[in-house]
């Protein structure tokens, strides 16, 4: 079965633009989730979507993020406007269950806003 | 809250040799889940092993095996007869239980080098 697939691997965007990335979950798997490492830091959840619907997006840092995920299946992720402290490795996840064990990863995209 | 704290941001091992790598977390729970994935350069983070707190035996698999501390904290993972393609990004993770809904905190990570 194919993976988690995050678009663009690579992204780099200049202060105040906007970027939109892209996941591509595992086909059938209900719950889909954004994380975001800065650099040398911990990842931090960003948020949780169950189908279509937003369960959890306590981790989103400010109103400049908007998550979507129409009809339940990939997911946006748009920055806008982008600043420097948004640069990092933002990784989608998906599950068939909303449990930790069942969790599948992307590869990743890592933005840099200069 | 829960935190995840991985203190070595880097790490050497000769291929063949063992390497421990350390995690320690702070937390109010009582039952959880603590997980290390691994992160090889430019690939999807995939798990390598997962521990449940209420289990006193450490989980192995493989080469690979972890110290859980309950009391202490901690949550070492050690890598045995190290290979070249162990060479990536190691993660710390805690999960509480019951976990549906429930989302990871990760530690910041150890790059992990293993050396010919």
């Amino acid at each position: 079965e194919a993976g988690v697939t995050q678009f663009p691997s690579h992204s780099v965007i200049e202060k105040g633009q906007t970027v939109t990335l892209r996941c591509d979950p595992i086909s059938g798997h209900d719950n889909l989730y954004w994380y975001r490492r800065v650099m040398g830091k911990e990842i931090k959840f960003l948020l949780h979507f169950v189908k279509e619907s937003k369960q959890d997006e306590s981790g989103m840092p400010n109103n400049r993020f908007l998550a979507e995920r129409t009809g339940g299946t990939y997911s946006t992720l748009k920055v806008q406007p982008a600043e420097l402290e948004d640069s990092g490795v933002y990784f989608c996840a998906s599950s068939w269950r909303a449990t930790g064990l069942g969790y599948t990863f992307g590869s990743g995209t890592r933005l840099t806003v200069v | 809250a829960q935190t995840v704290t991985q203190s070595q941001p880097e790490m050497s091992v000769q291929e063949a040799e063992t390497v421990t790598l350390s995690c320690t977390y702070d937390t109010s729970e009582n039952n959880y889940y603590l997980f290390w994935y691994k992160q090889p350069p430019s690939r999807q983070m995939i798990l390598v092993i997962r521990q449940e707190a209420y289990k006193q035996q450490n989980a192995t698999e493989n080469r690979f095996s972890v110290n859980f501390q309950k009391a202490a904290k901690s949550f070492s993972l050690k890598i045995s007869d190290s290979q070249l393609g162990d060479t990536a990004m190691y993660f710390c993770a805690f999960m509480k239980l019951p976990y549906n809904f429930n989302k990871f905190y990760f530690g910041s990570g150890t790059k992990l080098n293993v050396k010919p």
